[in-house]
This record gives structure tokens, C-alpha cells and sequence, in this order.
């Protein structure tokens, strides 16, 4: 089976600009998450979806929005840039299907994004 | 507030032997953990996973315990083999697909 996978690999963006990022779970998960990588603060879960729908949501701005496709595809957009937004944005998928549980999460490679 | 601490940022060891890595956790209500290894530039990969009803999970040379009296998890690597550095990451979760995860143990194992 093929991984998470996650495009752009890499992105450059200047303050103020808004950016898009996507992700493909393995084929057959259907619970996708989203977390940023600093230097300062680590891993931090940003939001969950199942199902199209947001089930978690971590304690990020609402400039940190992100939508899942019917096919379970998901996409995470940070709009109005900040210099501190700069991270390493990771997605991951797992076969959970019920909420109220917690499971094995497999992560992507990342897409490493720098605001200048 | 740090509900997970990996409160070693390093560790050193030769090749052939037993590598610890410990996880201390504040969050009684968690009732799952893992250990994920990252190489930079890189995405976590899963190693092993531990469910609050067990108190050892074996895979391989990987050996993951829970004290849950403790509120401590350790992962056991051995023996342990140059391929085995890189960073490593616990998490914990409960009730939901939202890991939180530790600060990273750098492993660096020496031949």
C-alpha cells in the first residue's frame, strides 16, 4: 500500500499571502490529521476529519482552516501569513473509524513551508 | 503545559547494546502511546504502540512498558544498530485522534 502522501513537498511564501496544502491518506483511511513542527514548540495537533467533517480541532487561530474531500483527500489552507507560521506541516491517516478512541496515526513526509 | 516530557534531549550509545528512551506523561486520562522515529526533513514513522490496559508491548528489538502508577513510558531498543539514530518522539492520546506528542530524544548510537 502506498503512504501518506503530501504536495508540496516544499513552499515559499511572503507575509500576508495565504497557502494551500494537500494531503492523500493511505487508501482505505478515512480519518485524517494535521500537525505543525517548530523548533520552539514541537509537534502540535492543528484539526482531525472523518467523513468530511471536522471531529478535533487543536488550540491554532481561525486563520488555520482545512476541509476533507469525499475521497477522503484533505486539504489544510493558512490564510494572511505570518513570519511564525513558518513549520513543517505534517499530515497523517488512520483506519480508526469510530470517534471516542484514539489509534495509530501514520504521518506523511511533510510539506515544509517558509514565510520570508 | 507540557502533558508529555521527554526529559532527555540527547543520548549516546554504543552499537550491540540496550538503548532507554523515557517518557514521563501528567494527563491520567490518556489511554494510548506511542513512539514514533524521525529523521529530519521527514515524517514520523510509526515503531510501536501501547494501550493503558497492557504494561508491555514487544515487537522485534523494540520493547515499549507502561507505569501507569508512574505516569512513565520507556521504549527498549536491542540491540541497538547505527540505523537506530535518529529522533524519537512519544505521544499519547485519549478519547480521539489528537496526539500529543514529547519534545524528542536524540539517539545516536556509535559503533
Amino acid at each position: 500500500k502506498a503512504g501518506v502522501t503530501q504536495t508540496p513537498r516544499y513552499l515559499i511564501k511572503t507575509r500576508g499571502q495565504q497557502v494551500t496544502l494537500s494531503c492523500s491518506p493511505i487508501s482505505g483511511h478515512r480519518s485524517v490529521s494535521w500537525y505543525q513542527q517548530t523548533p520552539g514548540q514541537g509537534l502540535q495537533f492543528l484539526f482531525e476529519y472523518f467523513s468530511e467533517t471536522q471531529r478535533n480541532k487543536g488550540n491554532f487561530p481561525g486563520r488555520f482552516s482545512g476541509r476533507q474531500f469525499s475521497n477522503s483527500r484533505s486539504e489544510m489552507n493558512v490564510s494572511t501569513l505570518e513570519l511564525g507560521d513558518s513549520a513543517l506541516y505534517l499530515c497523517a491517516s488512520s483506519s480508526l473509524v469510530a470517534g471516542g478512541t484514539t489509534d495509530t496515526q501514520y504521518f506523511g513526509p511533510g510539506t515544509r513551508l517558509t514565510v520570508l | 503545559d507540557q502533558q508529555v516530557k521527554q526529559n532527555s534531549p540527547s543520548l549516546s550509545v554504543q552499537e550491540g547494546r540496550i538503548s532507554i528512551l523515557n517518557c514521563d506523561y501528567t494527563n491520567s486520562m490518556f489511554d494510548y502511546f506511542l513512539w514514533y522515529k524521525k529523521y529530519p526533513a521527514e515524517g514520523p514513522t510509526f515503531l510501536i504502540s501501547i494501550s493503558s490496559i497492557k504494561d508491555k508491548n514487544e515487537d522485534g528489538r523494540f520493547t515499549v512498558f507502561l507505569n501507569k502508577s508512574a505516569k512513565h513510558l520507556s521504549l527498549h531498543i536491542v540491540p541497538s544498530q547505527p540505523g537506530d539514530s535518529a529522533v524519537y518522539f512519544c505521544a499519547a492520546g485519549y478519547g480521539a485522534q489528537k496526539l500529543v506528542f514529547g519534545q524528542g530524544t536524540r539517539l545516536t548510537i556509535n559503533p
